[in-house]
């Protein structure tokens, strides 16, 4: 367990439709993560928070939001969602500080039909 | 931008054979440089990783140097297992609010 809680494990979804991931990062990290990993474009940075607040913006879609709370949960929103939205989901926590890395959670699996 | 380049999969080895994942990295200032190992059906772990330059990480046998004259940080180990079977990633973080940089990822299959 990396202490990152990843919920759900696996979503299938129609196209059109909206879902939130769910994100609770380590035990004392403030920062929390977005990415998408899909076979053909790979890891994706999608944008990342600090204490509650958006830091930095990757290849993040309008049609995707995010926000933190003030427990440090984050959650996705993924909407009008189309095929090509399917993918894993991974989200990561850190310690302030570029030499300390992340600690991954084990991922949503969306699957959109 | 900064980026990070490793050598294409996939990479099938014998067990006990010689391992060496190659990265190189673009950035301004200094890096700090780490390996990422993603098993089958998991999320990514850290797997070693380096802050300045001529440091070593290692873990679990495996071993990589940060070269900052040749902008290289290679993943080695000198016997692989099944077990290391996975996808790794090298990656950097540049300092901008601890964001780290993911490479592509090289997919590396061990043969009993």
């Amino acid at each position: 367990d990396s202490g990152v809680t990843q919920t759900p494990k696996h979503l299938i979804t129609a196209t059109g439709q909206r879902v939130t991931l769910r994100c609770s990062p380590r035990s004392g990290d403030l920062s929390v993560y977005w990415y998408q990993q899909s076979l053909d474009q790979g890891l994706q940075f999608l944008i990342q928070y600090y204490n509650g607040e958006e830091r930095a913006k990757g290849n993040i879609l309008e049609r995707f939001s995010a926000q933190q709370f003030p427990d440090l949960h984050s959650e996705l929103n993924l909407s009008s969602l189309e095929l090509g939205d399917s993918a894993l989901y991974f989200c990561a926590s850190s310690v302030e500080g570029r030499s300390y890395g992340y600690t991954f959670g084990s991922g949503t699996r969306l699957t959109v039909v | 931008g900064n980026s990070v380049t490793q050598m294409e999969g996939p990479v099938t080895l014998s067990e006990e054979a010689f391992l060496t994942i190659n990265c190189t990295y673009t950035a301004t200032g200094y890096p700090s440089l780490f390996w990422y190992v993603q098993y089958p059906g998991e999320g990514l772990q850290l797997l070693l990783k380096a802050t300045k330059a001529d440091d070593k990480g290692s873990n679990k046998g495996f071993e990589a140097t940060y070269r900052k004259e040749t902008t290289s940080f290679h993943l080695e180990k000198g016997s692989v297992q099944v077990s290391d079977s996975a996808v790794y990633f090298c990656a950097l973080s540049d300092g901008s609010y601890d964001k780290v940089i993911f490479g592509p990822g090289t997919s590396l299959s061990v043969i009993p």
